[in-house]
Parts: structure tokens; C-alpha cells; sequence
């Protein structure tokens, strides 16, 4: 079975602080994605990645960074975290071909 | 506007009803998927449909592509408490990028 974890299950952070969410995948899948998902909104796409060391801006990439040093690794990057970051905050992989995305058990960040 | 439009948007019924959830678009898609999301849970798949016109059945879940590849629906018979979750239909426009676009889901409760 596809196996996708991320670091956390619930954050609770402070205005202003640097936060780390980090996804690994045991699939040796090529792509790699962070999304938030919110009330009423959907998933929304924030960065994606397509190889190691490679990155695409999604939907919402603002406020947000990515890093993707190995190809099972990629980490979600909030610069300064603010209170409209509160959201959870799901990470995804799928094979080069694309289309079937297999997903973390997601994280609820929570910044006040 | 959103490339995917699922309905109903809500869905409350009692257990042992039937029920069809929508997936529509003006858009052709290469495939589509189907997933199901627990509260508190990451999206977990539950099938890809390719070919236009397929039908694919998953015990009661019963998953139907359009003939031309813009359209797919979803049909539980009987439904039981075990089916509540957000379903959400995501697919890969045919012909362009392999980052699938998703709906905003489809919000099921069943009562006992």
C-alpha cells in the first residue's frame, strides 16, 4: 500500500513564527504536492513538485516556501505564520503520469 | 468558476436510501478519480475511470463516466453510517497538465 505520512497531526503556533510541515512518501512517486483545505473553498494547490530539487508555484503559493532535497521528502515552508494560515494542511504524491494522487492524513495547523 | 462542479453540495439521508452525487465540467478529462474524506482524515481514492462510458462498481458504490469524458457520477445503494464523508471528484484535463483540478465536494451523512 502507498504510504504517505506528515511530521504532525495538529500544530498550535504563534504570529510570526517559522514552521516546518514535512511529507514523506514510500512510493518512490516522481510528484509531490501541498494543499489547504478550507470550509467552503476546496482543496486548494499551493506548490507541487515534479523531481528532486524542482518546484512549481500552485494556486495560493503566497506566504509559502517548499523544499524537496529527496525524492521521498517535501516540505512545506510558512516564512511567518498568520492567523489566516489556520487551515489544514494536506500533502499528496503520485507517479510521473499523474492523475491518482494518494494522500497524508493531513495536518491541522492552528496559528493564533 | 470552478472547472469541476459537484451536487449536491450537502446530502442527509437515512440509511438503506439510495443516492447519486455529480461531477460535471464543459471540460474533457483524460481520467478521473473519485475520493473519500473522513472528518480530521486525508482524501483516500476509491477509483479512476479512463474510458468514456465505463462503469466501475466498488460493492455498493456504483462510478460512471460520460461518453464524451466531461461528466462522471457516483451512486450508493443503500447507504449505511459507514459511507458518511466529503466525496470528491478530481480529474486530468485530457491533453494538458497531469495536476488533476478537484471539486469542492460533495458532503454525504447518513443516519442510522
Amino acid at each position: 500500500d502507498v504510504k504517505v505520512t506528515q511530521s504532525s497531526r495538529y500544530l498550535v503556533k504563534r504570529t510570526g513564527e517559522k514552521v516546518f510541515l514535512e511529507c514523506v512518501q514510500d512510493m518512490d512517486h516522481e510528484n509531490m504536492f501541498w494543499y489547504r483545505q478550507d470550509p467552503g473553498l476546496g482543496l486548494r494547490l499551493i506548490y507541487f513538485s515534479y523531481d528532486v530539487k524542482m518546484k512549481e508555484k500552485g494556486d495560493i503559493p503566497e506566504g509559502y516556501s517548499v523544499s524537496r532535497e529527496k525524492k521521498e521528502r517535501f516540505s512545506l515552508i510558512l516564512e511567518s505564520a498568520s492567523t489566516n494560515q489556520t487551515s489544514m494542511y494536506l500533502c499528496a504524491s503520485s507517479s510521473r503520469g499523474g492523475g491518482e494522487q494518494y494522500f497524508g492524513p493531513g495536518t491541522r495547523l492552528t496559528v493564533t | 468558476t470552478q472547472l469541476l462542479e459537484q451536487s449536491p453540495q450537502f446530502l442527509s439521508i437515512q440509511e438503506g436510501e439510495n443516492l447519486t452525487v455529480y461531477c460535471n465540467s464543459s471540460s474533457v478529462f483524460s481520467s478521473l478519480q473519485w475520493y473519500r474524506q473522513e472528518p480530521g482524515e486525508g482524501p483516500v481514492l476509491l477509483v479512476t475511470v479512463v474510458t468514456g462510458g465505463e462503469v466501475k462498481k466498488l460493492k455498493r458504490l456504483t462510478f460512471q463516466f460520460g461518453d464524451a469524458r466531461k461528466d462522471s457520477s457516483l451512486h450508493i445503494t443503500a447507504a449505511q453510517p459507514g459511507d458518511t464523508g466529503l466525496y470528491l471528484c478530481a480529474g486530468a484535463l485530457a491533453g494538458g497538465s497531469y495536476i488533476p483540478t478537484f471539486g469542492r465536494g460533495t458532503s454525504l451523512i447518513v443516519h442510522p
